[in-house]
This record gives structure tokens, C-alpha cells and sequence, in this order.
């Protein structure tokens, strides 16, 4: 079957780095997408690994290993605003290419 | 880029009424389109997908039925609701097999 799992909740202090690790199970693996979604909002896009090795954009990066089946999405310089649930997803070419979801995580900043 | 619209923003419905979310899209064309449905806390639940004009696949047996009469429009229906079909609805889009774009939702409850 098709899973992913991630940690449900993570604490972290502002300032600080943290790391949110993604594994899954697909068929037909293409890529790990990870969103971000803030309270009361709708899922934004963070960032999409299709190849192994770390993809970085300003203060996040995203992390893929094909073999391990295994992601991570890291954020630096935690800042107050970080604070929200973050999923990641995979492309799956055996169900023509749709995302199958993880449950998210819930990241808590405390000051 | 994409600009999904989606309306109403909340909704509250008595139990046994229809409903009709509606979902547009801009700046693009022959997107893929999504209904979501995300329960408080929870992840994603993927309810109907459609790759064209009049192609809807139905991920999960329902008391909602999904439309799409024309390239950028997507119909979320039901013609009796239930309690159960309380929560936050997503529509997205997707051109690529990489990313999709969410619209800004509509919050359901049903009494």
C-alpha cells in the first residue's frame, strides 16, 4: 500500500533550526513535495525534491533520498511566523501522478 | 502563475440541504483539478480529481458528487448533506506532476 509518515507535532525555540523527516511507501515513486499550512488557511507549496541531494530556498531546505525512501524539510533561523502544520507529499505515477499526503506536523515555536 | 478562486468562504447548511461550492481558475490552461476535504487537525483527504473537461474520478464513495463544465471550473455538490460532510474544503490545480496550487477554501459546517 501507499503510506507516509511524519512526526505529528515538534517543538522548537525561535531562532533555532529543526528538522521535520518525511518516510513513505509508494509503487510508483516521482517526487516529495512538501506544503505549509497556517492556521485556518489553505496548503502553500515549500518545495519539490525529484532527484536525491538537498534543494535549498532562503531559510528552508528540502532533503530526498530515493533509496532510503526517506525526505526532510529543514528551517533555519526559526522566526514566530514558522509557526503552522507542515505536510509532505509524494507524486505517485501509479495513481496517475496524485499527491498521496502525509497527516502533518505540527510545528510549535516558543519565543 | 495560477489564481484558483473559491467561494463562499464559510458556509453553515442544515442537514438534508444541497450544496454548491465553486472553483475557478486563472492563468492557466488544461490544469488537473482537485476537491479536498481536510477535518480539523487532520491531513488532506483527496475527494474527486479531473484531468479534462467532463472526467471526474472519485476517490472515496460519498454523499458529494463533483463537476467540471468547463476547462477552469469545478463544481463541488451534494443534494442532501449530512453532519458528516462538515469541514474545510480545498480546491487546487496542477499543471505538472511537481506542485499544486491551492485556492483559499471554504469552511462547511453543517447543523
Amino acid at each position: 500500500g501507499q503510506s507516509l509518515e511524519q512526526p505529528s507535532e515538534v517543538t522548537a525555540v525561535e531562532g533555532a533550526i529543526v528538522q521535520i523527516n518525511c518516510t513513505y511507501q509508494t509503487s510508483g515513486f516521482y517526487g516529495l513535495s512538501w506544503y505549509q499550512q497556517h492556521d485556518g488557511g489553505a496548503p502553500t507549496f515549500l518545495s519539490y525534491n525529484a532527484l536525491d541531494g538537498l534543494e535549498e530556498t532562503g531559510r528552508f531546505s528540502s532533503f530526498l533520498s530515493r533509496s532510503d525512501s526517506y525526505g526532510y524539510l529543514l528551517l533555519q533561523e526559526l522566526q514566530m511566523k514558522d509557526s503552522a502544520s507542515y505536510f509532505c507529499a509524494v507524486s505517485d505515477m501509479d495513481s496517475n501522478y496524485q499527491l498521496i499526503w502525509g497527516a502533518g506536523t505540527k510545528l510549535i515555536i516558543k519565543p | 502563475s495560477q489564481t484558483i478562486h473559491q467561494w463562499p468562504a464559510t458556509l453553515v447548511q442544515p442537514v438534508g440541504s444541497p450544496l454548491s461550492l465553486e472553483c475557478t481558475v486563472e492563468g492557466t490552461s488544461n490544469p488537473n483539478l482537485y476537491w479536498y476535504r481536510q477535518a480539523a487537525g487532520r491531513g488532506l483527504q483527496l475527494l474527486f480529481y479531473s484531468v479534462g473537461i467532463g472526467q471526474i474520478s472519485s476517490e472515496v464513495p460519498q454523499n458529494l458528487s463533483a463537476s467540471r463544465p468547463q476547462d477552469r471550473q469545478f463544481i463541488l455538490s451534494s443534494k442532501k448533506l449530512l453532519l458528516s460532510d462538515s469541514g474545510f474544503y480545498l480546491c487546487a490545480c496542477s499543471v505538472g506532476a511537481d506542485t499544486q496550487y491551492f485556492g483559499p477554501g471554504t469552511r462547511l459546517t453543517v447543523l
